[in-house]
């Protein structure tokens, strides 16, 4: 089955641990994408990648990193987690001839405490 | 920047009747704009895709319109029913096929 895999789907963790949200797809996809979504603000854009080795930073990229060294995997790492991460995550991927429609994962709800 | 205005307040309609839902947006036209469906604790789904030079796109019981000079998208789904209820998103592009912006979402509610 085609699909977008997110793990943790929930995570609650404490200022300043550094945790790893891990994101795959198995559609062979070029452009990958995380997105954070808060109540009244939408999904906003954290990092996204063209291909392998190529991120560029989206709307909301400070306190989030992010690695691409394989086509399938695009983990998002918050190296100091904050109160003000908590939210939800979705990761996404899309085709290059798409005209970027959004495959989306099932979204992980981070609290920070 | 571009921003995408949709409803805040919830749309209740009775089964059977057309729900239409608005997207708004200002600054410049995007090459293209985006339905989407989420569903709650779900990750969004993509429903539909108009490009600027189309002015309707039809999809089952699904119609969008997108109206450049209105800057102003419209998602009707007709003869609703309570399982369209979910959360809908509009989505434009911000550079061609790099970026999307997202609007909020506007809830709706289809009541039996």
């Amino acid at each position: 089955e085609a699909q977008v895999t997110q793990n943790p789907r929930y995570l609650i963790t404490v200022t300043g641990k550094k945790l790893t949200v891990t994101c795959s797809q198995n559609m062979n996809h070029e452009y990958m994408s995380w997105y954070r979504q808060d109540p009244g603000l939408g999904l906003r854009q954290i990092y996204y990648s063209m291909n392998v080795e190529v991120t560029d930073k989206g709307d909301v990229p400070e306190g989030y990193k992010v690695s691409r060294k394989e086509k399938r995997n695009f983990p998002l790492i918050l190296e100091s987690p904050s109160p003000n991460q908590t939210s939800l995550y979705f990761c996404a991927s899309s085709p290059p001839t798409s005209l970027n429609i959004q495959y989306f994962g099932a979204g992980t709800r981070l609290s920070v405490l | 920047s571009q921003k995408i205005e949709q409803n805040s307040e919830a749309l209740n309609i009775q089964e059977g009747k057309t729900a239409t839902l608005t997207c708004n947006y200002t600054n410049y036209s995007p090459a293209y704009l985006q339905w989407y469906r989420q569903d709650p604790g779900r990750g969004p789904v993509f429903l539909l895709l108009i490009r600027e030079n189309e002015k309707e796109k039809r999809k089952e019981r699904l119609k969008v319109t997108f109206d450049t000079t209105l800057k102003q998208s419209l998602f009707h789904i007709t003869a609703s029913q309570p399982a369209d209820s979910a959360t809908y998103l509009c989505a434009l592009d911000m550079e061609y096929g790099n970026k999307l912006v997202f609007g909020a979402g506007t809830i709706l509610r289809v009541k039996s």
